[in-house]
């Protein structure tokens, strides 16, 4: 089946550095999606990817959609406190079949942040 | 105000008891999922329905069960054949195989006994 590779696992970082994080997948997508959770609650959408090449910006974070279909990359500018948790991607395939539309995520990324 | 609802927010359970956890949508969505997350980790599914009456076993099945006889309603029965069910459950909807992504609920975390 749909795999997705997310690295890194963690991240400790100091308020204010910049952080990058990414998902590779053995197969194409046609929708990438990254999610923030915070702790014992479930995960909230951030940003929302369509098109391949796509860039777009959500305040201070910013993603993209991999020219070839099979990444995608989520940056954090300027960390704060609060953006502590564990960020997870999630690619959608428009194959046929009963994976049809479903999302495959990525092990998440766990975000520590020191201030 | 749309949403998501799951309920409870915590159960404990004696080993050996079936569970049943709620979820509940006003969203208007075709699609429900279940997942399970342990600690550090990411997320599991369990079953998904894409219309009412019909599910399908996601990759961990085993020892539960679903429903969906009501589109709002997709309730997950923890049964005492799941080996190790103590775990954070979370429940989400989406409008279908276009739609933008999925909306989750706030998760029950189950304790078992």
């Amino acid at each position: 089946g749909q795999q997705l590779n997310q690295s890194p696992q963690s991240m400790f970082i100091q308020e204010g550095e910049d952080v990058s994080m990414n998902c590779t997948s053995s197969s194409i997508f046609n929708t990438w999606l990254w999610y923030k959770q915070e702790p014992g609650e479930g995960p909230v959408l951030l940003i929302a990817l369509y098109k391949a090449g796509e860039l777009t910006s959500n305040g201070r974070l910013t993603a993209q959609f991999g020219i070839t279909r099979k990444d995608s990359f989520l940056n954090i500018s300027a960390s704060i406190p609060s953006d502590v948790g564990i960020y997870f991607c999630a690619g959608r395939s428009n194959a046929g079949g009963t994976s049809y539309g479903k999302l495959t995520f990525g092990q998440g990324t766990i975000l520590t942040v020191h201030p | 105000d749309g949403g998501i609802t799951q309920s409870p927010k915590y159960l404990f359970r004696k080993e050996g008891q079936n569970v049943t956890l709620s979820c509940e949508q006003n969203l208007n969505h075709d699609a429900m999922y279940w997942y399970r997350q342990d600690p550090g980790q990411g997320l599991r599914l369990i079953y998904y329905s894409q219309i009412v009456n019909d599910f399908q076993k996601g990759d961990i099945a085993e020892g539960y069960s679903v429903s969906r006889e009501k589109k709002e309603s997709f309730p997950l029965t923890v049964t005492s054949a799941q080996k190790n069910p103590t775990a954070f459950y979370l429940c989400a909807s989406s409008t279908g195989p276009e739609g933008h992504g999925y909306t989750f609920g706030s998760g029950t975390r189950l304790t078992v006994v």
